[in-house]
């Protein structure tokens, strides 16, 4: 298993830009996390699916930010336009959840993304 | 929103020696999970005890769970240099909606001296 993929691994950007970022879950999984990490405010949940659909994206900072899932095998987190306090590390996880309770999550390598 | 926290922030302790870190909660849960990240790295899963459980080993990993006090400590036994990484509780907290989401603390830095 190849675990979940996200690209690009680094993203430099100006302001205003906007931004892609694209994950893979790990086949068989039903729902998928997306993650910001800063030193400030540690590992923030943006938003996270479940079968597709957005379960709770109460995470998401504004509305620069936006998520899709249009299968099961590919998410996005889009920015725009991007500003330079967007500067962190987004994670990208994976589960296979049932019965509605927290299961471990399988992270991948994360997109360092850097707004000048 | 409820939120794990690790303490302490940062840990340095020499190779062979135990590390232990500790996690507190505010809210009622299903189970407690304690992740890695080394830097520059996603994190890894390290171990997961349900809320029924006290005390949970995983090879060198000792896991314990105080729901009463709601909180949790890992254990690491005979410490090694690539044991030097952060450690993280996460939580899955119960609202009306389940508790898929997990909420991770901010973490405890590991150095593990050679």
């Amino acid at each position: 298993d190849a675990g979940v993929i996200q690209s690009p691994r680094h993203e430099v950007t100006e302001m205003g830009q906007e931004v892609t970022l694209r994950c893979k879950p790990i086949s068989g999984h039903n729902s998928l996390f997306w993650y910001r990490q800063t030193m400030m405010r540690g590992l923030e949940l943006l938003i996270y699916f479940n079968n597709n659909v957005p379960i709770d994206d109460s995470g998401m900072p504004e509305d620069r930010f936006s998520a899709k899932m249009p299968n099961a095998s590919f998410s996005t987190l889009k920015i725009q336009p991007s500003e330079p306090r967007d500067s962190a590390v987004y994670f990208c996880a994976s589960s296979f959840l049932w019965g509605g309770l927290g299961e471990k999550l399988f992270f991948g390598s994360g997109t360092q993304l850097s707004v000048l | 929103s409820q939120q794990g926290e690790e303490d302490p922030q940062a840990l340095s302790i020499q190779e062979g020696e135990n590390a232990t870190m500790n996690c507190s909660y505010k809210t009622s849960i299903n189970n407690l999970q304690w992740y890695r990240q080394n830097s520059g790295r996603g994190l890894v899963h390290l171990i997961l005890i349900r809320s029924n459980e006290r005390e949970k080993h995983s090879g060198r990993l000792r896991v314990t769970l105080d729901t009463s006090k709601k909180s949790s400590s890992l254990l690491i036994t005979a410490s090694r240099a690539a044991d030097t990484a952060s450690y993280f509780c996460a939580t899955p907290p119960i609202t009306q909606g389940g508790s898929e989401k997990l909420v991770f603390g901010k973490g405890t830095k590991l150095t593990v001296n050679p």
